[in-house]
């Protein structure tokens, strides 16, 4: 069974840094591109960056600069590094799984919250 | 960037009724790469529908989905009470975007 965890949420300052965590777990994580959904309170979704199994990385642009994905292949983990955060980076951040070989979502994990307030 | 209107956007009906939910494009979708997603309440999103069509795994008959270039529909042919939640269409043909979502709620 697909598992996707979410880690390292929280409540940050504007201006700070969070960096959170995805654990996965029943199957092939090298093979598979991995994504952060994010969802603010009451708002929609929305897509914010993917990484390639060979590392290609792309970024949304209300997030590029800001935000750095990573992935440890090795320890079946996505990363999202989050700095210089702002108020509006408050929501809900989902790890999602891309379908193999394409580019809709077909696992999510349960998410984490992190918000921005001072 | 392709932007998805998604209309109406609230339906409230009946159980056993047909629930028919709007997704437009602002510009033709390459390769009816269209998805539908099912959230509900305090839920992370289910994904229903891929390829504009076609059902994922472990998903009832009663959900279906059709249209190409800029227009495309799902369908709920009988509502029932756990069908209630809200469905979020996303483009992933160039970029990914998602639309703003259709509550759907049972009376």
């Amino acid at each position: 069974e697909v598992q996707l965890v979410e880690s390292g949420g929280g409540l940050v300052k504007p201006g700070g840094s969070l960096r959170l965590s995805c654990a996965a777990s029943g199957f092939t994580f090298t093979t598979y591109s991995m994504n952060w959904v994010r969802q603010a309170p009451g708002k929609g979704l929305e897509w914010i960056s993917s990484i390639t199994s060979s590392t290609y990385i792309y970024y949304a642009d209300s997030v590029k600069g800001r935000f750095t994905i990573s992935r440890d292949n090795a320890g079946n983990s996505l990363y999202l590094q989050m700095n210089s955060l702002r108020a509006d980076d408050t929501a809900v951040y989902y790890c999602a799984r891309d379908a193999y070989g394409d580019h809709f979502f077909d696992s999510w994990g349960q998410g984490t919250l992190v918000t921005v307030s001072s | 960037e392709i932007v998805l209107t998604q209309s109406p956007g609230t339906l409230s009906l009946s159980p056993g009724e047909r629930a028919t939910l709007s997704c437009r494009a602002s510009q033709s979708v390459n390769g009816d790469y269209l998805a539908w997603y099912q959230q509900k309440a305090g839920q992370a999103p289910r994904l229903l529908i891929y390829g504009a069509s076609s059902r994922a795994t472990g998903i009832p008959d009663r959900f279906s989905g059709s249209g190409s270039g800029t227009d495309f529909t799902l369908t709920i042919s009988r509502l029932e009470p756990e069908d209630c939640a809200v469905y979020y269409c996303q483009q992933y043909g160039n970029s990914r975007t998602f639309g703003q979502g259709t509550k759907v709620e049972i009376k």
